[in-house]
């Protein structure tokens, strides 16, 4: 039973465009939220974050959008490039502080 | 620079052996994690730590054990290799108050 979902495995985008990476989660006792980016042989590295009390949070390139009634968040990287070409997991946090993965997204983003 | 240090890399180890994956932190987090990832897969919690002497088992059931003699050290021990633990183990720690967690490299076990 997983809680938290990426349902596309992997996503290619052009350079230069817009990449979406998407999230849903079924726990509403969720309360923070993480994005994570992942090179193969390394271990992840921390993105961005959005707090469930805020739908949308912003940092140069990346945007994270939450709506907490579709139980939804997604990623938006733009403009894309080459050296964002990795995997990607969405994270959730409880009131345990644990954070719940999803199973990844590999984006491509070809030249 | 790396807060959390991982060690070994990479390990390639016979059947049967006994290995032991090192995890330091020096950020002084009280919580420590292990993760487990197969390729395309999500990480699996396999243990974690809130504090010294306090150690837990996670969601995937594994055949390994921890430790948490010291704050700043997490070490995971399999007392016999087996090819079905062949994966990639990643240890990260956060701080008490919860936030993100600070992920080590990693470590890549091959057992043949």
């Amino acid at each position: 039973d997983q809680q938290v979902k990426q349902n596309s495995p992997s996503l290619s985008v052009q350079e230069g465009r817009i990449s979406i990476l998407n999230c849903d989660y079924t726990n509403s006792m969720f309360d923070y939220f993480l994005w994570y980016k992942k090179y193969p042989a390394e271990g992840p590295t921390f993105l961005i974050s959005i707090s469930s009390i805020k739908d949308k949070n912003e940092d140069g390139r990346f945007t994270v959008f939450l709506n907490k009634s579709a139980k939804h968040l997604s990623l938006h990287i733009v403009p894309s490039q080459p050296g964002d070409s990795a995997v990607y997991f969405c994270a959730a946090q409880g009131s345990a502080r644990q954070l719940t993965f999803g199973s990844g997204t590999q984006l491509t983003v070809l030249p | 620079e790396a807060d959390i240090y991982q060690t070994p890399r990479y390990l390639v180890i016979g059947t049967g052996k006994k290995i032991t994956l090192e995890c330091s932190q020096t950020m002084g987090h009280d919580k420590m994690y292990w993760y487990q990832q197969d390729p395309g897969m999500e990480l699996h919690l396999i243990h974690y730590s809130y504090g010294v002497n306090s150690t837990e088992k996670g969601d995937l059931s594994s055949e390994s054990t921890v430790s948490r003699i010291r704050t700043e050290h997490f070490p995971l021990t399999l007392e016999s290799a087996r090819p079905s633990h062949t994966s990639q183990y990643l240890c990260a720690s956060s701080a008490r108050t919860g936030g993100g967690y600070t992920f080590g490299s990693g470590t890549r076990l091959t057992v043949v």
